[in-house]
């Protein structure tokens, strides 16, 4: 099955600074969401957006998609300490959702 | 509270010891689906359910069994655990499978010795 792969694996940054991930995938999707998880929790779902969508908004977060390029982005701007944790992308694949790997954002103060 | 509960947070058991990880979920969701999370791995879907007595097969189904007698409850069964099996376990819900948000559990922590 597919599965939305992350870019980059692990990022640092310095508090207030922007957090861009990437995330790829391998055929037509009907949408595409983010998730958010801090160290061993549950995942939080943080936005979705849809195959007819370029960009949508969410306080501080932006996700675009391009589908032409099956590949999706998260920017988190002004970023918190609080904002470490784990991102995931998922793509539905029929009557699920394939989640990639993830990317470790770590937000240091 | 919206939420979906999982039962235990946290278990150590050996090889071959029968056990089960309740879910729960109180948005009475018809969509509810087990995932496992190892390093490097991401969430992989073991089952999932449509609705009451609908279940189907996810990406690693081999080793697990579930039921959905009530529309609220999803519970995962090992029958014979093995230390492969040894991993972070969530437990998920939504109004339909792929095109909602995913409510997801506290995760169950499981060590198969």
């Amino acid at each position: 099955s597919q599965q939305g792969e992350e870019d980059p694996q692990a990022l640092s940054i310095q508090e207030g600074e922007n957090a861009t991930m990437n995330c790829s995938y391998k055929t037509s999707i009907n949408n595409l969401q983010w998730y958010r998880q801090n160290s061993g929790r549950g995942l939080v779902h943080l936005i979705l957006i849809r195959s007819n969508e370029r960009e949508k908004h969410s306080g501080r977060l932006r996700v675009t998609l391009d589908t032409s390029k099956k590949s999706s982005s998260l920017l988190i701007t002004a970023s918190r300490a609080a904002d470490t944790a784990s991102y995931f992308c998922a793509t539905d694949d029929g009557n699920k959702l394939v989640f990639g790997a993830g990317t470790i954002l770590r937000v240091k103060s | 509270e919206a939420q979906v509960t999982q039962n235990p947070r946290y278990l150590i058991t050996v090889t071959g010891k029968k056990l089960t990880v309740t879910c729960s979920q109180n948005m009475n969701h018809e969509y509810m689906s087990w995932y496992r999370q190892d390093p490097g791995l991401g969430l992989r879907q073991i089952y999932y359910s449509m609705n009451v007595e609908v279940t189907d097969k996810g990406d690693v189904p081999e080793g697990y069994k579930v039921s959905r007698k009530e529309k609220r409850n999803f519970p995962l069964i090992l029958e014979s655990p093995s230390p492969n099996q040894t991993s972070l376990y969530f437990c998920a819900s939504s109004l339909v499978p792929s095109t909602d948000t995913q409510y997801f559990g506290p995760g169950t922590r499981l060590t198969v010795l």
